[in-house]
């Protein structure tokens, strides 16, 4: 079964500055790699994703990159804010047990400071 | 507003008893999912359905039971047999596509513990 890496457990940033979070995927067959965010209490929410055609995709101040032969994507948070404090999900196609499905990382939370 | 609505926000299970957890989506996606979220864990999947009336186990099935008599309700019951049921239960949804993958959408979930 596909297994998620992601890292690290907690980051603690102060605002204005970058927040990076990295996971890591075993399987080489893949097309779509979401990140998601989650605030106490609710649900996650796609914040963005990436197809494995691009190495990199921006959405304002969110960027994802994408590394095909280490097998690692990441996330970028620039120009940190207290808002942004939250945890944060990688998930990547799980091509084991629930075929097609997503496998998600354990997560990273974020505290920005002001 | 299109959007996944579960139900209760609370819910508190006795000994022995089977309890089950609402999932509504409005949003005419084909495919419905179940997960379970635990502390400084990820999400892992109970099970999930890509058509009405029928569904597949995730990867933590057992002591869990669903049902998807209609497209837009995907109840989940908490059975006796599940033993460590405390925690935060997630429903999602998306559009069911044979080539690629599609975002999920989440509800705000349940937590569930035990009395």
């Amino acid at each position: 079964q596909q297994q998620v890496k992601q890292s690290p457990q907690s980051l603690i940033v102060q605002k204005g500055g970058i927040s990076i979070i990295n996971c890591a995927y075993e399987n080489t067959a893949f097309d779509y790699f979401p990140w998601y965010q989650q605030f106490p209490g609710k649900g996650p929410a796609l914040l963005i994703a990436i197809r494995p055609d691009v190495s990199e995709k921006k959405e304002g101040r969110f960027t994802i990159s994408f590394n095909k032969s280490a097998k690692q994507f990441s996330l970028h948070i620039m120009d940190s804010q207290p808002g942004d404090s939250a945890t944060y999900f990688c998930a990547a196609p799980n091509y084991g047990g629930s075929q097609g499905n997503l496998i998600f990382g354990k997560g990273t939370k974020l505290s920005v400071k002001p | 507003d299109g959007g996944i609505t579960q139900s209760p926000k609370y819910l508190f299970r006795k000994e022995g008893q089977n309890v089950t957890l609402s999932c509504e989506q409005n949003l005419n996606h084909d495919a419905m999912y179940w997960y379970r979220q635990d502390p400084g864990q990820g999400l892992r999947l109970i099970y999930y359905s890509q058509i009405v009336n029928d569904f597949q186990k995730g990867d933590i099935a057992e002591g869990y039971s669903v049902s998807r008599e209609k497209k837009e309700s995907f109840p989940l019951t908490v059975t006796s047999a599940q033993k460590n049921p405390t925690a935060f239960y997630l429903c999602a949804s998306s559009i069911r596509d044979r080539g690629r993958m599609k975002p999920q959408h989440f509800g705000d979930g349940t937590r569930l513990s035990i009395l």
